[in-house]
């Protein structure tokens, strides 16, 4: 039921730049974008979202194409803690959160 | 941001045993809670939706007689995994979403169940 696509791991260098991308060409007009991270054995940790606009806070940048079928999320300084799996997911507000397999984002020293 | 909160962190229990694990919003009241369990190296899967009030709805193929959920008030949803069998051993999370919110969901830290 995950409606998005994404690749199932990448690396970063520390103090660089990580762009995760995330595809959803199925997304409907009234769907947003969420993106959230799990570190090993906790809950998942909300990150941003977005609905067409691109959206910034403390954490990240979110990209979303004009056609809203594919978003990238930046972290702008990577550090070690960033290390995690983060996931795109794309559904109404209010509805059920279908998870897909994530990015699994290694961080290097 | 919004905080919800499980118990117990982990449990140990012998088979054929029920366990409750327990889930609180702590400062929004949360009107729709979502029950996940994932299994090591696996993505988180939805196994039921409950809202404030009502029975739950079960994803297909989850057990409704198995794993029995309540959502008796606004800041607390329980699961209990009735009978439990070493399969049910996996990591239980839940998450919340409240009123007036843009639809983000707010997770708990998670429980681990392992069945002897």
């Amino acid at each position: 039921d995950a409606k998005t696509t994404q690749p199932p791991s990448m690396d970063c260098a520390e103090g660089r730049a990580a762009n995760l991308p995330c595809n959803h060409s199925t997304i409907s007009g009234n769907e947003y974008v969420y993106w959230y991270r799990q570190i090993h054995s906790q809950g998942p940790q909300y990150i941003i979202h977005g609905l067409k606009n691109n959206e910034t806070n403390e954490m990240a940048s979110l990209i979303i194409t004009e056609d809203r079928k594919s978003s990238t999320l930046i972290l702008p300084h990577a550090t070690l803690r960033d290390t995690a799996v983060y996931y795109c997911i794309v559904t109404l507000p209010g509805n059920q959160f279908y998870f897909g397999t994530g990015t699994s984002l290694t961080v290097i020293p | 941001g919004a905080v919800v909160s499980q118990h117990p962190s982990w449990v140990i229990c012998k088979s054929g045993t029920s366990v409750k694990i327990e889930c609180r919003s702590l400062d929004f009241q949360a009107t729709t809670m979502f029950w996940y369990r994932q299994f090591p190296k696996q993505s988180l899967m939805l196994m039921a939706t409950s809202n404030e009030g009502s029975k739950a709805t079960y994803e297909q193929g989850v057990e409704k007689d198995k794993f029995l959920i309540n959502h008796a008030s606004l800041t607390l949803s329980t699961l209990t995994v009735t009978s439990a069998h070493p399969e049910d051993s996996s990591f239980y999370i839940c998450s919340a979403s409240g009123r007036g919110t843009t639809g983000e969901l707010f997770f708990g830290e998670g429980s681990r169940l392992t069945v002897l």
